[in-house]
């Protein structure tokens, strides 16, 4: 049972453009979620996260959206640059489990020129 | 300042060899985990230990042990490998915001 799901394999998105990657979640307990970053041959690198208790995070040209109702969670990349080419795993978790994370499939992003 | 550092980077075994994957962190953080990623898959829990000296299983345990060394080390050993256990394998610490610190990971295939 996939608990957090990432229902694009890949996504392509021309330089400068917006890139949003989606992610929806089935357990509504989850009250903290996150997004990571990977590069071939290394490990995932934190991003940006949210917490239930907000709707939007912003950091730079990355914000992620949370919208509880529809268990769902988007991150944007605006504008998207070559460099964030990668595979982007949204995360999620409950309070008080060790901050065990539960991840998604992930989304493999392609930032063409 | 290393962070997580994994060894080794690479490992084939035949089917029934043991070996045991090793993890550290300099951070001085309390939890520690091992996931493992297959493709179409994400990263799945095996073990995790959330204090030293405590550990616990995560979502695909089997076939898995753990020991939490100390506060630094946390080790991941097959006891007898099987061709289901190819995959990559990374070791995580978090600090106090739920940010993970992944290492870069064990590439293992078992033939």
């Amino acid at each position: 049972d996939q608990q957090v799901k990432q229902n694009s394999p890949s996504l392509s998105v021309q330089e400068g453009r917006i890139s949003i990657l989606n992610c929806d979640y089935t357990n509504s307990m989850f009250d903290y979620f996150l997004w990571y970053k990977k590069y071939p041959a290394e490990g995932p690198t934190f991003l940006i996260s949210i917490s239930s208790i907000k709707d939007k995070n912003e950091d730079g040209r990355f914000t992620v959206f949370l919208n509880k109702s529809a268990k769902h969670l988007s991150l944007h990349i605006v504008p998207s640059q070559p460099g964030d080419s990668a595979v982007y795993f949204c995360a999620a978790s409950f309070t008080g489990t060790a901050s065990k994370l539960t991840f998604g499939t992930g989304t493999r992003l392609q930032v063409t020129l | 300042n290393a962070g997580v550092t994994q060894t080794p980077k690479f490992q084939v075994l035949k089917t029934g060899q043991s070996m045991t994957l090793q993890c550290a962190q300099d951070m001085n953080h309390n939890s520690m985990y091992w996931y493992r990623q297959d493709p179409g898959m994400g990263l799945r829990l095996i073990y995790y230990s959330a204090s030293e000296g405590t550990t616990d299983k995560g979502e695909v345990p089997n076939g898995y042990n753990v020991s939490r060394l100390n506060k630094r080390e946390f080790s991941l050993r097959l006891e007898s490998a099987a061709p289901s256990q190819t995959s990559v394998y990374f070791c995580a610490s978090r600090n106090s915001n739920y940010g993970y610190t992944f290492g870069s990971g064990t590439r293992l295939t078992v033939v």
